[in-house]
């Protein structure tokens, strides 16, 4: 099972800051969180990922709380292009490889 | 866009037959991943491949089985073809998942219905 829980859909208004939330509050000291999205009939695209430190790249920032047992996704511009499902994943680290255990996401609608 | 390729990306077959389906890719990354998704599912993990002839099980393994005999190609196979594996199938690259943050790349997804 998902080690992570999402509202299944939220609204957006163009050109504003959508802040996606997420909890994972059975995560261990090791384990990252990571964001990727999916528009509709593509696959997969990787966002962001962070450990305990809050993260930025080109594309959103990801604020993660002090004790680690929620995150919030952010788009600092949402634009329609934006409208996915979006993932939070805490990589379960098995040794040979990295799986990923995807949730059933959030859902983000940016609205004109 | 990481260079991975899915064939076919469609396909309709009939109850009982066999299916393979390819995931080619042009990285030279070490690991491959077989992920299906259904509604309601989010992905769920099939097999992955963390090296020539090195497989391993995921979480829906049953039903489905996978090679590797070259770096660049994946194929998932499915024996014999039931209805509940109409699904839409996903494969990933990912460089080294013993470096934290080594994402994975997916392909565009193949659409199998069987009838």
């Amino acid at each position: 099972d998902a080690k992570t829980t999402q509202p299944p859909s939220m609204d957006c208004a163009e050109g504003r800051a959508a802040n996606l939330p997420c909890n994972h509050s059975t995560i261990s000291g090791n384990e990252y969180v990571y964001w990727y999205r999916q528009i509709h009939s593509q696959g997969p695209q990787y966002i962001i990922h962070g450990l305990k430190n809050n993260e930025t790249n080109e594309m959103a920032s990801l604020i993660i709380t002090e004790d680690r047992k929620s995150s919030t996704l952010i788009l600092p511009h949402a634009t329609l292009r934006d409208t996915a499902v979006y993932y939070c994943i805490v990589r379960v680290d098995t040794g040979a490889t990295n799986k990923l255990i995807f949730g059933t996401g959030t859902l983000l609608a940016v609205q004109p | 866009d990481a260079g991975i390729t899915q064939s076919p990306r469609h396909k309709v077959t009939e109850t009982g037959t066999p299916v393979t389906l390819r995931c080619h890719q042009t990285e030279n990354h070490r690991y491959m991943y077989w992920y299906r998704q259904d509604p309601g599912h989010g992905l769920r993990l099939i097999h992955y491949s963390y090296g020539v002839k090195d497989t391993d099980k995921g979480e829906v393994s049953d039903g489905y089985s996978v090679s590797r005999s070259k770096t660049e190609d994946f194929l998932l196979t499915l024996e014999s073809a039931t209805s509940s594996q109409t699904s839409v199938y996903f494969c990933a690259i990912s460089e080294s998942p013993g470096l934290a943050g080594r994402e994975q790349y997916f392909g565009p997804g193949t659409r199998l219905t069987v009838t």
